[in-house]
């Protein structure tokens, strides 16, 4: 089974521009959550999506965004770029099963660079 | 948010014994940890998790170990091998709740 495939893996913006990312779940995962990794604040949760539904929320501001489709691939979308979100992006899928809480999966992430 | 931490940022093993990752977690609502190894240009890699029903649990060379009183868990690794250096995470979730809390990391080296 393939596992979660996210794209482009490389990019590169400059500030005030919009980004946007994209991740396809394993299949038969209807999960996806999407995490931000940085040097300094490591791994911090972004957003989750579950039957194209925003499930739950980190504590970042409105310039990220994200959106799943009815086969369950994700985007997320970050606009007026700023320094800062410079990081490695983490998008992670899991069944789950029903509504509660099932293991994720990651995929290899895209690391974005603003200039 | 909640905290998860790590007592170790770095721990150093000869090849053949055994390492022990700790992290503390602070959220006692929390009852799903998950412990990720996370190599060099990769995507965290489920290692292990276990449920607050569970003090113990057992996979392949590894061993989960949870302690609700002090909020602690910590991961064991038997007869590492360098192929085990990597950085590893402790995460924390509220069962049906699905929103993870990573620990800052610990980085494992092996030496041959």
């Amino acid at each position: 089974k393939a596992g979660v495939t996210q794209t482009p893996r490389y990019l590169i913006k400059t500030r005030g521009q919009q980004v946007t990312l994209s991740c396809s779940p394993i299949s038969g995962h209807r999960s996806v959550s999407w995490y931000q990794q940085t040097p300094g604040q490591g791994l911090q949760f972004l957003f989750e999506y579950f039957s194209e539904t925003q499930r739950n929320k980190g504590n970042f501001p409105g310039r990220f965004s994200g959106r799943q489709f009815s086969n369950s691939r994700s985007e997320m979308n970050v606009s007026t770029l700023e320094l800062g979100d410079s990081a490695l992006y983490l998008c992670a899928s899991s069944l789950p099963i029903a509504a509660g809480t099932d293991t994720q999966y990651f995929g290899p992430g895209t690391r974005l660079t603003v200039l | 948010g909640e905290s998860v931490g790590l007592h170790l940022p770095t721990l150093s093993v000869q090849e053949g014994d055994n390492s022990i990752i700790n992290c503390a977690y602070s959220n006692s609502a929390s009852d799903y940890f998950i412990w990720y190894k996370q190599e060099s240009g990769k995507g965290p890699q489920f290692i292990i998790d276990i449920r607050s029903n569970m003090d113990k649990r057992q996979g392949q060379r590894v061993t989960v170990l949870l302690n609700k009183t002090v909020k602690h868990l910590s991961l064991q690794i038997a007869a590492t091998q360098p192929g085990d250096s990597a950085v590893y995470f402790c995460a924390e979730t509220r069962y049906n709740f699905n929103k993870f809390y990573f620990g800052s990391g610990t980085k494992l080296n092996v030496k041959p």
